[in-house]
Protein backbone atom coordinates (compact mmCIF):
# COMPACT_ATOMS: atom_id res chain seq x y z
CA UNK A 1 0.00 0.00 0.00
CA UNK A 2 1.29 3.36 -0.86
CA UNK A 3 2.53 5.64 1.89
CA UNK A 4 3.75 8.93 2.76
CA UNK A 5 7.41 8.80 4.22
CA UNK A 6 8.47 11.46 7.13
CA UNK A 7 12.03 12.20 8.49
CA UNK A 8 13.61 12.52 10.56
CA UNK A 9 11.20 10.37 13.09
CA UNK A 10 12.59 12.77 16.10
CA UNK A 11 13.90 16.42 15.72
CA UNK A 12 15.31 17.85 18.93
CA UNK A 13 16.75 21.29 18.24
CA UNK A 14 17.76 24.40 20.59
CA UNK A 15 15.30 27.04 20.80
CA UNK A 16 15.87 29.53 18.16
CA UNK A 17 17.70 27.21 15.73
CA UNK A 18 15.92 26.52 12.39
CA UNK A 19 14.56 23.03 11.49
CA UNK A 20 13.13 21.31 8.36
CA UNK A 21 11.28 18.59 7.98
CA UNK A 22 11.15 16.45 5.10
CA UNK A 23 8.06 14.07 3.02
CA UNK A 24 7.51 12.50 0.40
CA UNK A 25 3.52 12.64 -0.78
CA UNK A 26 2.41 9.27 -2.27
CA UNK A 27 3.27 9.99 -6.09
CA UNK A 28 0.41 10.12 -7.92
CA UNK A 29 -0.88 12.58 -5.17
CA UNK A 30 -1.94 16.26 -6.34
CA UNK A 31 -2.71 17.91 -2.61
CA UNK A 32 -0.16 18.23 0.57
CA UNK A 33 -0.60 19.10 4.00
CA UNK A 34 1.10 19.60 7.32
CA UNK A 35 -0.46 19.49 10.93
CA UNK A 36 0.48 19.27 13.88
CA UNK A 37 -0.57 18.09 17.40
CA UNK A 38 1.05 18.51 20.83
CA UNK A 39 0.80 16.18 23.56
CA UNK A 40 -2.70 15.71 24.55
CA UNK A 41 -3.96 18.22 22.50
CA UNK A 42 -5.78 17.88 18.72
CA UNK A 43 -4.56 17.33 15.40
CA UNK A 44 -4.74 21.06 14.00
CA UNK A 45 -4.11 22.14 10.39
CA UNK A 46 -1.33 24.33 9.62
CA UNK A 47 -1.12 24.71 5.50
CA UNK A 48 -2.23 22.81 2.85
CA UNK A 49 -0.48 22.99 -0.93
CA UNK A 50 -1.28 22.26 -3.92
CA UNK A 51 0.05 22.79 -7.87
CA UNK A 52 3.25 24.43 -6.53
CA UNK A 53 1.57 27.08 -4.23
CA UNK A 54 0.01 27.27 -0.96
CA UNK A 55 -4.00 26.83 -1.05
CA UNK A 56 -4.79 27.89 2.74
CA UNK A 57 -3.44 28.28 6.05
CA UNK A 58 -4.02 28.72 9.31
CA UNK A 59 -3.64 31.07 12.14
CA UNK A 60 -1.25 29.14 13.43
CA UNK A 61 1.43 28.92 9.62
CA UNK A 62 2.99 32.44 10.76
CA UNK A 63 5.77 34.11 9.29
CA UNK A 64 7.48 31.86 11.17
CA UNK A 65 7.02 29.11 8.63
CA UNK A 66 6.98 28.43 5.23
CA UNK A 67 7.02 25.37 2.90
CA UNK A 68 8.65 23.96 -0.07
CA UNK A 69 8.19 21.93 -3.03
CA UNK A 70 11.64 21.62 -3.86
CA UNK A 71 11.31 18.80 -6.52
CA UNK A 72 8.75 16.39 -7.93
CA UNK A 73 8.79 13.72 -5.11
CA UNK A 74 9.95 16.05 -1.63
CA UNK A 75 7.71 18.26 0.43
CA UNK A 76 9.21 20.29 2.90
CA UNK A 77 8.14 22.52 6.70
CA UNK A 78 10.72 25.20 7.64
CA UNK A 79 10.02 26.39 11.03
CA UNK A 80 12.34 29.38 11.74
CA UNK A 81 13.72 30.66 14.98
CA UNK A 82 12.15 27.35 17.27
CA UNK A 83 10.08 28.60 20.13
CA UNK A 84 9.44 26.31 23.15
CA UNK A 85 5.74 25.85 22.10
CA UNK A 86 6.63 24.64 18.63
CA UNK A 87 7.24 21.34 20.08
CA UNK A 88 4.75 18.64 18.49
CA UNK A 89 4.67 15.77 16.35
CA UNK A 90 4.17 17.26 12.37
CA UNK A 91 2.48 15.14 10.36
CA UNK A 92 2.58 15.05 6.48
CA UNK A 93 -0.66 14.34 4.70
CA UNK A 94 -1.47 13.94 1.06
CA UNK A 95 -4.47 12.95 -1.00
CA UNK A 96 -5.04 12.63 -4.93
CA UNK A 97 -8.22 14.77 -4.65
CA UNK A 98 -9.73 17.09 -2.63
CA UNK A 99 -10.07 16.78 1.07
CA UNK A 100 -13.69 15.30 0.67
CA UNK A 101 -11.87 12.15 0.26
CA UNK A 102 -9.96 11.72 3.23
CA UNK A 103 -6.20 11.91 3.40
CA UNK A 104 -2.90 9.82 3.96
CA UNK A 105 -0.82 10.84 6.69
CA UNK A 106 2.46 10.47 7.05
CA UNK A 107 4.16 8.44 10.51
CA UNK A 108 4.95 11.67 11.66
CA UNK A 109 7.98 13.85 13.03
CA UNK A 110 8.12 14.42 16.97
CA UNK A 111 9.70 17.49 17.12
CA UNK A 112 11.44 18.84 20.56
CA UNK A 113 12.15 21.89 21.38
CA UNK A 114 14.51 22.51 24.58
CA UNK B 1 -18.81 25.58 21.06
CA UNK B 2 -16.21 24.03 19.88
CA UNK B 3 -15.51 22.85 16.02
CA UNK B 4 -16.09 19.45 16.75
CA UNK B 5 -17.08 18.10 20.33
CA UNK B 6 -16.16 14.60 21.63
CA UNK B 7 -16.20 12.95 25.30
CA UNK B 8 -12.66 11.86 25.82
CA UNK B 9 -13.72 8.98 27.25
CA UNK B 10 -11.67 6.76 28.42
CA UNK B 11 -14.25 4.04 27.89
CA UNK B 12 -13.31 0.78 28.86
CA UNK B 13 -15.30 -1.99 27.40
CA UNK B 14 -14.72 -5.75 28.19
CA UNK B 15 -13.79 -7.69 24.58
CA UNK B 16 -17.12 -8.81 22.84
CA UNK B 17 -18.67 -5.54 24.07
CA UNK B 18 -20.66 -3.02 21.81
CA UNK B 19 -19.43 0.56 22.38
CA UNK B 20 -20.56 3.66 20.80
CA UNK B 21 -18.90 6.91 20.25
CA UNK B 22 -20.53 10.51 19.46
CA UNK B 23 -19.71 14.04 17.96
CA UNK B 24 -21.34 16.98 17.20
CA UNK B 25 -20.11 19.97 14.84
CA UNK B 26 -20.93 23.69 15.02
CA UNK B 27 -21.15 24.40 11.42
CA UNK B 28 -23.98 23.69 9.80
CA UNK B 29 -22.92 23.34 6.35
CA UNK B 30 -20.14 21.16 6.90
CA UNK B 31 -19.66 18.80 3.66
CA UNK B 32 -18.04 15.79 4.42
CA UNK B 33 -17.48 13.79 7.54
CA UNK B 34 -15.16 10.88 9.06
CA UNK B 35 -14.19 8.69 11.41
CA UNK B 36 -10.13 8.15 12.23
CA UNK B 37 -8.24 6.09 14.21
CA UNK B 38 -5.15 7.00 16.34
CA UNK B 39 -3.07 4.73 18.05
CA UNK B 40 -0.60 6.34 20.77
CA UNK B 41 2.00 8.79 19.47
CA UNK B 42 1.00 7.11 15.53
CA UNK B 43 -0.44 9.06 12.25
CA UNK B 44 -4.18 9.61 12.08
CA UNK B 45 -5.62 6.65 9.84
CA UNK B 46 -8.86 6.55 8.01
CA UNK B 47 -11.16 4.38 9.61
CA UNK B 48 -14.57 5.29 7.56
CA UNK B 49 -16.17 8.05 6.06
CA UNK B 50 -19.44 9.01 7.37
CA UNK B 51 -22.80 9.50 4.81
CA UNK B 52 -26.40 10.83 5.14
CA UNK B 53 -27.60 7.17 4.87
CA UNK B 54 -25.32 5.66 7.21
CA UNK B 55 -22.46 3.24 6.32
CA UNK B 56 -21.37 -0.05 7.55
CA UNK B 57 -18.07 -1.68 7.39
CA UNK B 58 -17.76 -5.15 8.84
CA UNK B 59 -18.27 -4.38 12.85
CA UNK B 60 -18.14 -0.63 12.25
CA UNK B 61 -21.24 1.70 11.54
CA UNK B 62 -21.87 4.77 11.57
CA UNK B 63 -24.28 7.63 11.01
CA UNK B 64 -24.84 11.24 10.47
CA UNK B 65 -27.74 13.37 11.17
CA UNK B 66 -27.18 16.99 9.45
CA UNK B 67 -30.25 18.09 11.03
CA UNK B 68 -28.74 17.59 14.91
CA UNK B 69 -25.08 17.95 13.78
CA UNK B 70 -23.65 14.47 15.34
CA UNK B 71 -22.02 11.65 14.00
CA UNK B 72 -22.43 8.39 16.28
CA UNK B 73 -19.54 5.26 15.69
CA UNK B 74 -20.36 1.91 16.60
CA UNK B 75 -18.30 -0.79 17.22
CA UNK B 76 -19.53 -4.32 17.39
CA UNK B 77 -17.82 -7.41 19.47
CA UNK B 78 -15.13 -5.15 20.24
CA UNK B 79 -11.77 -6.48 19.96
CA UNK B 80 -8.30 -5.86 21.98
CA UNK B 81 -6.83 -4.47 19.13
CA UNK B 82 -9.74 -1.94 18.59
CA UNK B 83 -8.12 -0.30 21.98
CA UNK B 84 -6.94 3.56 20.24
CA UNK B 85 -8.16 7.07 20.14
CA UNK B 86 -11.11 7.74 17.91
CA UNK B 87 -11.21 10.79 16.32
CA UNK B 88 -14.14 12.44 14.66
CA UNK B 89 -13.40 14.58 11.42
CA UNK B 90 -14.99 17.26 9.24
CA UNK B 91 -14.52 18.92 6.65
CA UNK B 92 -16.48 22.33 6.81
CA UNK B 93 -15.97 22.95 3.18
CA UNK B 94 -14.72 26.46 1.77
CA UNK B 95 -11.37 25.75 1.68
CA UNK B 96 -8.79 22.36 2.20
CA UNK B 97 -8.69 21.98 5.91
CA UNK B 98 -10.07 18.85 7.86
CA UNK B 99 -11.35 20.15 11.51
CA UNK B 100 -10.37 17.49 14.14
CA UNK B 101 -12.31 16.51 17.43
CA UNK B 102 -9.67 15.74 20.37
CA UNK B 103 -10.71 12.15 20.35
CA UNK B 104 -12.54 9.44 22.29
CA UNK B 105 -9.78 6.81 24.12
CA UNK B 106 -11.24 3.30 23.62
CA UNK B 107 -9.70 0.77 25.79
CA UNK B 108 -10.78 -2.89 25.21
CA UNK B 109 -10.00 -5.97 28.41
CA UNK B 110 -10.13 -8.94 28.87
Amino acid sequence: EPEVTQTPSHQVTQMGQEVILRCVPISNHLYFYWYRQILGQKVEFLVSFYNNEISEKSEIFDDQFSVERPDGSNFTLKIRSTKLEDSAMYFCASSERDRAHGYTFGSGTRLTVV
Amino acid sequence: RKEVEQDPGPFNVPEGATVAFNCTYSNSASQSFFWYRQDCRKEPKLLMSVYSSGNEDGRFTAQLNRASQYISLLIRDSKLSDSATYLCVVWPGGGNKLTFGTGTQLKVEL
